[in-house]
């Protein structure tokens, strides 16, 4: 399993500001994700991260609004950046682990709690 | 493209009702099947999944079976508990659209258990 710690909980913003999340894991991954999920919706996935490599984007976001940086095996960050209300959100961090150990196909997908995020 | 839509909530129940949450879902290909739990100030957990048609997946009580012909994994539990109380989101993971953890997900649906 995997335990994971995203920083900020939450806060609010001012428009035209950027912030950055923080995504800590207790065990070295390999792939990384972003996702938001905007008020009354579901999950959407802003991007992949891999460690080593710039990070992949899903269709209709980009690198200059939301920036990722992948350091390490443990850890991520998303900047939303010049934050305009439409991005009022939760963004969550989720990483790939294997629970038996066992790396072959599918691992399990494994959530912080979220960053709920508010721009005013 | 792929879509996951998922009864609008909240749903209410009192203890030891019978739940339904009900899950349908559209694909390109053959998508294995989610069903992720998010308790008062957790992330989301995986709660139960199915890879193939008529797969059941099932933990903690709850169950949901895979419909290929109704595109259809309903959520059910025959006797719900207070602490069963969280947001359930069903989602799919289809290999004609980069499969693996790439996830589409539903709304959620929240659930309310009073005694």
């Amino acid at each position: 399993s995997a335990v994971i710690s995203q920083k900020p909980s939450r806060d609010i913003c001012q428009r035209g500001t950027s912030l950055t999340i923080q995504c800590q894991v207790d065990s070295q991954v390999t792939m990384m994700f972003w996702y938001r999920q905007q008020p009354g919706q579901s999950l959407t996935l802003i991007a992949t991260a891999n460690q080593g490599s710039e990070a992949t984007y899903e269709s209709g976001f980009v690198i200059d609004k939301f920036p990722i940086s992948r350091p390490n095996l443990t850890f991520s960050t998303l900047t939303v950046s010049n934050m305009s209300p439409e991005d009022s959100s939760i963004y969550l961090c989720s990483v790939e682990a294997f629970p038996r150990r066992d790396t072959r196909g599918t691992g399990e997908l494994f959530f912080g709690e979220g960053s709920r995020l508010t721009v005013l | 493209g792929d879509s996951v839509t998922q009864m609008e909530g909240p749903v209410t129940l009192s203890e030891e009702a019978f739940l339904t949450i009900n899950c349908t879902y559209t694909a390109t290909g053959y998508p294995s099947l989610f069903w992720y739990v998010q308790y008062p100030g957790e992330g989301l957990q995986l709660l139960l999944k199915a890879t193939k048609a008529d797969d059941k997946g099932s933990n903690k009580g709850f169950e949901a079976t895979y419909r290929k012909e109704t595109t259809s994994f309903h959520l059910e539990k025959g006797s719900v508990q207070v602490s069963d109380s969280a947001v359930y989101f069903c989602a799919l993971s289809d290999p004609f659209t980069g499969g693996g953890n790439k996830l589409t997900f539903g709304t959620g649906t929240q659930l309310k258990v009073e005694l």
